[in-house]
């Protein structure tokens, strides 16, 4: 059974960088079957996409967050992190690594439990 | 940008009735890259529907989604309890994901 696991600091200082890191057991993240990628939701708000990644190394980016964000794919860890810089107050969020399935129409079959990092000083 | 605008934002029903979602969107979405999640307090969303019609492994067949261009619905033939929750729906073109605010179905 694939498994997802987010890691990394619940609080982070206001213009620092939040890193996380996605750590995928139970499969491969090298197979050209599926993208791997990060959503983030604030508390009590919607869904919103952050940024894809291919096992090849290719990224994609959200055009409104694209100036702040790294995504990156380190294939002999099974892993893949994201980095977010000068956060704000608005970043804070619970922040999901997902699965995105090429068959599924990039739909996302499976997520991380959710990280929550809350950007405060 | 494509835009995902759900209606209603809140959808009141009792057990046993039917729901209908809709999700429209602010230009032509390729059928095959729309998606629906269920998400409940405190969890990570479940995938419903990919390919605006299709269902994901596991997925009762009381949901079932349909539409094409910019407009597409949600439908749950039957509420069960457990399927009181918020529902997203999401899509994926040129190069970028977005999702639509969620409609929240809660009992009656």
């Amino acid at each position: 059974q694939l498994q997802l696991q987010e890691s990394g600091p619940g609080l982070v200082k206001p213009s620092e960088t939040l890193s996380l890191t996605c750590t995928v057991s139970g499969g491969s993240i090298s197979r050209s079957s599926y993208y791997w990628g990060w959503i983030r939701q604030p508390p009590g708000k919607g869904l919103e996409w952050i940024a894809t990644v291919y096992y090849s190394g290719t990224t994609y980016y959200n055009p409104s967050l694209k100036s702040r964000v790294t995504i990156s794919i380190d294939t002999s860890k099974n892993q893949f992190s994201l980095k977010l810089s000068s956060v704000t107050a608005a970043d804070s969020a619970v922040y999901y690594c997902a699965r995105i399935g090429v068959s599924l129409g990039r739909g996302i079959d499976y997520w991380g439990q959710g990280t929550l990092v809350t950007v405060s000083s | 940008e494509i835009v995902l605008t759900q209606s209603p934002g809140t959808l009141s029903l009792s057990p046993g009735e039917r729901a209908t979602l809709s999700c429209r969107a602010s230009q032509s979405v390729t059928s095959s890259y729309l998606a629906w999640y269920q998400q409940k307090p405190g969890q990570a969303p479940r995938l419903l529907i990919f390919g605006a019609s299709s269902r994901a492994a596991g997925i009762p067949d009381r949901f079932s989604g349909s539409g094409s261009g910019t407009d597409f619905t949600l439908t749950i033939s039957r509420l069960e309890p457990e399927d009181f929750a918020v529902y997203y729906c999401q899509q994926y073109g040129s190069s970028s994901w977005t999702f639509g605010q969620g409609t929240k179905v809660e009992i009656k």
